[in-house]
C-alpha cells in the first residue's frame, strides 16, 4: 500500500519545454488536488478534481492542464514551462467521509 | 477575501519548553480548519481538524484549539523529533475540501 505517489522526485527544464507530473493513488479515494509550494507563500491549490472525468480551477491554474482519466491517476501538465514554475508540487487526495488529505511526497520542479 | 496568517514564522524552544502557534483567520464560514505538520523535504501529514469555536483536539504533546478568530498549536514539553513545519489551513471550497494555507511556522526544538 503505497498511499500517494509522484514522479518524477526531480526535473529541471529549460523555459518553453513542456512536461507532465504524474501522481498515482491506491488508497480508492475520489478526490485528488494539485498544490505548489514557494517560500513565504505557503501551499497553493492549482487543480481539483472531485472523481474520474472532472476538474476544477483552484487559486493559481494559469499556466497548468490537468487530465484525471481514472480514479487512481491525476496528472499536471506544463506546455510551455517558465521560470515563475519553479517550485515543489504536492498531490493530495481527500479520504471519502473525512476532512483529512493525504500528501505525496512531492516533486520539485525547476525551470532555468 | 479568505485568508490565513500564521505567527510567528519561526520558533526555536527548548527541549521541555512549552508554548504556542497561533494561525488566525478570516473566511465567510468557516467549514474546517486544519492543522498539518511538514517534515524537510517531505508532504504535509494531517494533525487535526476544527469545526467550531471552544473545539479542542489533542495528540500527544500537541492540542489544537479554535476561537472565532483564531486557533492556536500548544506544544507542551516538546521533544527534539517535533521539530516541523506545521501548517495551519481553512476549508473555503465547502464539499471540495479545498483548502488555503498559511506560510507556516518553522518550531525547532534543542536538547
Amino acid at each position: 500500500n503505497a498511499g500517494v505517489t509522484q514522479t518524477p522526485k526531480f526535473q529541471v527544464l529549460k523555459t518553453g519545454q513542456s512536461m507532465t507530473l504524474q501522481c498515482a493513488q491506491d488508497m480508492n479515494h475520489n478526490s485528488m488536488y494539485w498544490y505548489r509550494q514557494d517560500p513565504g507563500m505557503g501551499l497553493r491549490l492549482i487543480y481539483y478534481s472531485a472523481s474520474e472525468g472532472t476538474t476544477d480551477k483552484g487559486e493559481v491554474p494559469n499556466g497548468y492542464n490537468v487530465s484525471r482519466l481514472n480514479k487512481r491517476e491525476f496528472s499536471l501538465r506544463l506546455e510551455s514551462a517558465a521560470p515563475s514554475q519553479t517550485s515543489v508540487y504536492f498531490c493530495a487526495t481527500l479520504r471519502q467521509g473525512s476532512d483529512e488529505q493525504y500528501f505525496g511526497p512531492g516533486t520539485r520542479l525547476t525551470v532555468t | 477575501e479568505d485568508q490565513v496568517t500564521q505567527s510567528p514564522e519561526a520558533l526555536r524552544l527548548q527541549e521541555g519548553e512549552s508554548s504556542s502557534l497561533n494561525c488566525s483567520y478570516t473566511v465567510s464560514g468557516l467549514r474546517g480548519l486544519f492543522w498539518y505538520r511538514q517534515d524537510p523535504g517531505k508532504g504535509p501529514e494531517f494533525l487535526f481538524t476544527l469545526y467550531s469555536a471552544g473545539e479542542e483536539k489533542e495528540k500527544e504533546r500537541l492540542k489544537a484549539t479554535l476561537t472565532k478568530k483564531e486557533s492556536f498549536l500548544h506544544i507542551t514539553a516538546p521533544k527534539p523529533e517535533d521539530s516541523a513545519t506545521y501548517l495551519c489551513a481553512v476549508n473555503y471550497g465547502g464539499a471540495t475540501n479545498k483548502l488555503i494555507f498559511g506560510t507556516g511556522t518553522l518550531l525547532a526544538v534543542q536538547p
